[in-house]
């Protein structure tokens, strides 16, 4: 079993609809849980990051966090075609531990 | 905001020969590092952390003598692919511990990726 996984995709949301991805992961004592999206070529960006269960907004995006069912979400709202990327779902096993252990990604297209 | 600035962007290079690939925290001081790679629609994998000082911690499964990490400054570290084989092609991320200033909480910020291809 992966330690995280993702739906690999791809996922297509027409524009200006929700777009949800999802991500589960193995470790019951993982504390930190990161969304990064990726471009094609380029390095991943951090999108937001979540500690705690329940909902966590930026902007048009918004953290789910249920760590009795090891699940953890992103939604954003409003798709835009600039969304269109890969989104890396990031787990940190302990406060003390700063390794990540990424998700293979769940690749988003929005069509226009 | 925070920067990290990764050098050469991409490489291309001949089997046996060594590259090294550098990774720079541009406006924050970064004990720790740490470098990925990432091969074609796979996730990052760690390969190992650097720490300022220190010697590297290599996960399981990477050669530390063929992935030799030096980490001489609270600003620079470096990875260098010694005798590249062509199966070392890969895309080489690293990425440098900071604490975010809004949150306190202690982030990751990527530099560009170096894209590496050994002929």
């Amino acid at each position: 079993q992966k330690e995280v996984e993702q739906n690999s995709g791809p996922l297509s949301v027409p524009e200006g609809a929700i777009a949800s991805l999802n991500c589960t992961y193995s470790d019951r004592g993982s504390q930190s849980f990161f969304w990064y999206r990726q471009y094609s070529g380029k390095s991943p960006e951090l999108i937001m990051f979540i500690y705690s269960n329940g909902d966590k907004e930026d902007g048009r995006f918004t953290a789910q966090l249920n760590k009795a069912s090891q699940y953890v979400s992103l939604l954003i709202r409003d798709s835009q075609p600039s969304d269109s990327a890969t989104y890396l779902c990031a787990v940190r096993s302990n406060f003390g531990n700063e390794k990540l252990t990424f998700g293979t990604g769940t690749r988003l297209t929005i069509i226009p | 905001g925070a920067v990290v600035s990764q050098h050469p962007s991409w490489v291309i290079c001949k089997s046996g020969t060594s590259v090294k690939i550098e990774c720079r925290s541009l406006d924050f001081q970064a004990t720790t590092m740490f470098w990925y790679r990432q091969f074609p629609k796979q996730s990052l994998m760690l390969m190992a952390t650097s720490n300022e000082g220190s010697k590297a911690t290599y996960e399981q499964g990477v050669e530390k003598d063929k992935f030799l990490i030096n980490h001489a400054s609270l600003t620079l570290s470096t990875l260098t692919v010694t005798s590249a084989h062509p199966e070392d092609s890969s895309f080489y991320i690293c990425s440098a511990r900071r604490t975010s200033r809004s949150s306190g909480a202690n982030v990751l910020t990527f530099g560009a990726g170096s894209r590496l291809t050994v002929l």
